[in-house]
């Protein structure tokens, strides 16, 4: 079974700075894909960066980015010039590719919050 | 293009009620996924369908939680009775098939807040 495990509950970081959230997973398959879900107050959850395993490059969306270790089974999501319509609560997640329900496994959750 | 949407957003009921959870996915996607969180818990899947299928149910805590898709189309997710332990957000979501490009990306709905008491 597949486990996605988020190690900080919560976090703040100023408004313009920098902040990097964490996630490990643990997995025995090769071909997955993983995955930052955003969830505003209020709001619904809304995809943010996504990577595929089999690629070496990290992806990057913007002012986010995640750094890919795919040995260590870390997948961190930075936040760059970070804004007040970040905060939110940000799920990492995975699912295995290939043949299956591509349902998601997730961590427990991050709050975010930006501090003007 | 609406997006998913779920009704009701809060439900209160008492232990040993019914209550009946309502998603409509995106137009078009073949995939239907059920999702639930328990407070201070992981977002859990619950089940799966494709079209009026259900592909996946192997998350469904118990016999009390029973998943329809009729016709393809929306979907509902019937507690019965209700149980103090089944509150939590309820979450929808659904992604296009069949798999290919991203079609693999699921597309969430604001969920339910279901508070049995």
């Amino acid at each position: 079974a597949q486990t996605v495990t988020q190690s900080q509950p919560e976090m703040s970081v100023q408004e313009a700075e920098t902040v990097t959230l964490s996630c490990t997973y643990d997995t025995s398959e090769n071909n997955y894909y993983l995955f930052w879900y955003k969830q505003p107050p209020s709001r619904q959850m809304i995809l943010v960066i996504r990577q595929e395993a089999y690629k070496q490059q990290n992806a990057t969306e913007n002012r986010f980015s995640v750094n890919f270790q795919k040995a260590a089974k870390s997948f961190s999501l930075k936040i760059s010039d970070s804004q007040l319509g970040d905060t939110a609560m940000y799920f990492c997640a995975f699912t295995l590719s290939g043949a299956g329900s591509y349902q998601l496994t997730f961590g427990k959750g991050t709050k975010l919050s930006v501090i003007p | 293009e609406a997006g998913v949407t779920q009704f009701p957003s809060h439900s209160v009921i008492e232990k040993g009620q019914t209550v009946t959870l309502r998603c409509d996915p995106i137009s078009g996607h073949d995939n239907l996924y059920w999702y639930r969180r328990v407070m201070g818990k992981e977002i859990k899947f619950l089940l799966h369908f494709v079209k009026e299928s259900k592909q996946d149910e192997s998350g469904m805590p118990n016999n009390r939680f029973l998943a329809e898709r009729t016709g393809g189309t929306y979907s509902t997710l019937k507690v019965q009775p209700a149980e103090l332990e089944d509150s939590g957000v309820y979450f929808c979501a659904s992604s296009q098939g069949p798999l290919g490009g991203n079609s693999y990306e699921q597309y969430f709905g604001p969920g339910t807040r279901l508070t049995v008491t």
